[in-house]
């Protein structure tokens, strides 16, 4: 079974709906991130938790929400999508109280298509 | 303004021959370096990582190269194969503030390997 886990893995919606984008992870990590990605443009950080308590906006915050439900679960919502929200959605999960490169751990991704 | 930059969108090569991906950044306050590599509708997958206190790591047949006066990493894939055809992540991570952990993507660079 996967470690990191995404629902749904496709969806197509239509501007003014509200969306919710869910991540779950059995790899017991305190981290968790979300990420889009668009064609040429790399992963931008939209929000990320250090732990249930603890939620930070990323560089690409504005138009999303987070809840961070339990240490395993992490969800994404659009309040209101809009078209140029269309993209790739990850989730990633990070230990950091184990050291090293801390290095992250992704979700299989959730493709979004706003009409 | 771009922390990590992957230069070229592109590369091909063929099977049996090195692969060079390059990376570079400008915060000398990334402690560690990342590579990911990413299939088609799949999620990003941790390959290898250096730490910024070493100029090289190897596994297998990757090795990175840190060259911190030049704030210029690279990826050498040798002998490079099919099944490394993918898109690969360049990615540092921040040391310092309440950031402290998360990672810059780079935008990406295309590998493609030829039979």
């Amino acid at each position: 079974d996967a470690d990191v886990t995404q629902t749904p893995r496709n969806r197509i919606t239509k501007t003014g709906k509200r969306i919710m984008l869910e991540c779950s992870q059995t790899k017991g990590h305190d981290r968790m991130y979300w990420y889009r990605q668009d064609p040429g443009l790399g992963l931008q950080l939209i929000y990320y938790s250090f732990d249930v308590k603890d939620i930070n906006k990323g560089e690409i915050s504005d138009g999303y929400s987070v809840s961070r439900q339990a240490q395993a679960k992490f969800s994404l919502s659009l309040e209101s999508a809009i078209p140029n929200q269309t993209a790739l959605y990850f989730c990633a999960t990070s230990d950091w109280t184990s050291g090293g490169a801390g290095e992250q751990f992704f979700g299989p991704g959730t493709r979004l298509t706003v009409l | 303004d771009q922390q990590v930059k992957q230069n070229s969108p592109s590369l091909s090569v063929q099977e049996g021959r090195i692969s060079i991906l390059n990376c570079d950044y400008t915060n000398s306050m990334f402690d560690y370096f990342l590579w990911y590599k990413k299939y088609p509708a799949e999620g990003p997958t941790f390959l290898i990582s250096i730490s910024s206190i070493k100029d090289k790591n190897e596994d297998g047949r990757f090795t990175v190269f840190l060259n911190k006066s030049a704030k210029h990493l690279s990826l050498h894939i040798v002998p490079s194969q099919p099944g490394d055809s993918a898109v690969y992540f360049c990615a540092a991570r921040l040391n310092y503030g309440g950031s402290q952990g998360n990672l810059i993507f780079g935008k990406g660079t295309k590998l493609s390997v030829k039979p």
